[in-house]
């Protein structure tokens, strides 16, 4: 089953501008990532963030951790067009092997 | 190539056919999930393997579904009596374990179609 949702659904935005994706999730964590999946292929990690950390960089990306509202946000600023896939947030909770439980995912589409 | 590799990459069975996927993950890795995507969902967990030993399947993976990793190294997943509703994208993922927090590789997918 899948661990929460993510917000939008589905987001349409020019390149340059910065997209911000949400995830909520439903059960304490260890840690949290986003994934980036292009459309029919598999998943490319882009960023871990642990459960004691409130914000985290990685070039152009930022992700936020609130855990009092299990929620998650990223960040991804100056878009362009190869920004263009679907994002997944993907918890691990403590004692489960690593194993990921993953959100719905936000499709972003960045236009020229 | 030192990514997870996973073939075929596509695969259209009839229904009633069994049919085997496989997964090589990346070398040094010691951990190895299946997951298994429906379009506009999120990935969902099958089953993981520690080196050879099958530690966790989910109660999505029926009895018509087994997977191997007889060496410790690949994997495979084996459909048999294949149905409509198995339709979707086989992910495989692994990882080295070397803690708490691990990064998982995916690889590419295999896209099952039954008809």
């Amino acid at each position: 089953s899948q661990q929460g949702e993510e917000d939008p659904q589905a987001l349409s935005i020019q390149e340059g501008e910065n997209a911000t994706m949400n995830c909520s999730y439903k059960t304490s964590i260890n840690n949290l990532q986003w994934y980036r999946q292009n459309s029919g292929r598999g998943l490319v990690h882009l960023i871990l963030i642990r459960s004691n950390e409130r914000e985290k960089h990685s070039g152009r990306l930022r992700v936020t951790l609130d855990t009092s509202k299990k929620s998650s946000s990223l960040l991804i600023t100056a878009s362009r067009a190869a920004d263009t896939a679907s994002y997944f947030c993907a918890t691990v909770r403590d004692g489960t092997a690593s194993k990921l439980t993953f959100g719905t995912g936000t499709r972003l589409q960045v236009t020229l | 190539d030192t990514g997870v590799s996973q073939d075929p990459r596509h695969k259209i069975t009839k229904r009633g056919q069994n049919v085997t996927f496989r997964c090589d993950p990346i070398s040094e890795h010691n951990r190895l999930y299946w997951y298994r995507q429906t379009l506009g969902q999120g990935p969902e967990f099958l089953t993981y393997f520690q080196n050879e030993a099958q530690l966790e399947k989910s109660r999505l993976l029926s009895d018509r579904f087994s997977a191997e990793r007889p060496k410790g190294s690949f994997s495979t997943l084996e459909i048999q009596r294949t149905e409509q509703g198995d339709s979707a994208m086989y992910l495989c993922a692994s990882s080295l374990v070397w803690g708490k927090n691990t990064e998982a590789f995916f690889g590419q997918g295999t896209r099952l179609t039954v008809v």
